[in-house]
């Protein structure tokens, strides 16, 4: 796979369910980066993670990193329909540039 | 909070035609970037642009493209001579080093 692959690739739920999403890269980096994409629209930053961090939250979201396994997860928690978006991860290595995955489509049903 | 604005929003181009992007990076950011997205797929990064230089390009950043940044705030992209291919959305980021990205909203190109 290639850098960066989410799965699944879509993802349905009701809305005050939880959802879960991952991400597996292959390269070492510093940081992993998710952020949300409304149809058509802009990247909006969520959360970042460094490489020697496990674990992250922010609000409903909460994030792991295990660089061992090279791979992320994001968690939603109590979604709403408001969270119907696709959500990419990023990983960044040296050189500042960022590597996305293709992204997960997430709806929430109301 | 501070924002990366990007202009046209959507632009419309005849094959062949020379199209320029613009983007107004955050002030204080050092390093700014474009990268694009076709409907439906990844989005990819393009060129990394720091101190009046690009600092790093990937494949598909060809003699097609250029990038400058001509006054100070602006960050343009040119694209000479459009293929069908180039049909996506742009997307201007700027940062201050590692981690603190801020993307802009896109410039939708359709090429025709």
């Amino acid at each position: 796979s290639q850098q960066g692959e989410e799965d699944p690739q879509a993802l349905s739920i009701q809305e005050g369910e939880n959802a879960t999403m991952n991400c597996s890269y292959k390269t070492s980096i510093n940081n992993l980066q998710w952020y949300r994409q409304n149809s058509g629209r802009g990247l909006v930053h969520l959360i970042l993670i460094r490489s020697n961090e496990r674990e992250k939250h922010s609000g409903r979201l909460r994030v792991t990193l295990d660089t061992s396994k090279k791979s992320s997860s994001l968690l939603i928690t109590a979604s709403r329909a408001a969270d119907t978006a696709s959500y990419f991860c990023a990983t960044e290595a040296a050189g500042n540039k960022l590597t996305f995955g293709g992204g997960t489509r997430v709806l929430v049903k109301p | 909070e501070p924002e990366v604005t990007q202009t046209p929003s959507h632009q419309v181009t005849q094959m062949g035609q020379e199209v320029i992007l613009r983007c107004v990076p955050i002030s204080n950011h050092l390093y700014f970037y474009w990268y694009r997205q076709i409907l439906g797929q990844k989005v990819e990064f393009l060129v990394s642009f720091y101190n009046n230089e690009i600092s790093e390009k990937s494949e598909i950043f060809d003699d097609q493209f250029s990038v400058e940044r001509p006054d100070g705030s602006n960050f343009t992209l040119k694209i000479r001579s459009t293929k069908l291919e180039d049909s996506a959305m742009y997307f201007c980021a700027s940062s201050v080093g590692e981690g603190g990205y801020t993307f802009g909203s896109g410039t939708r190109l359709t090429v025709v």
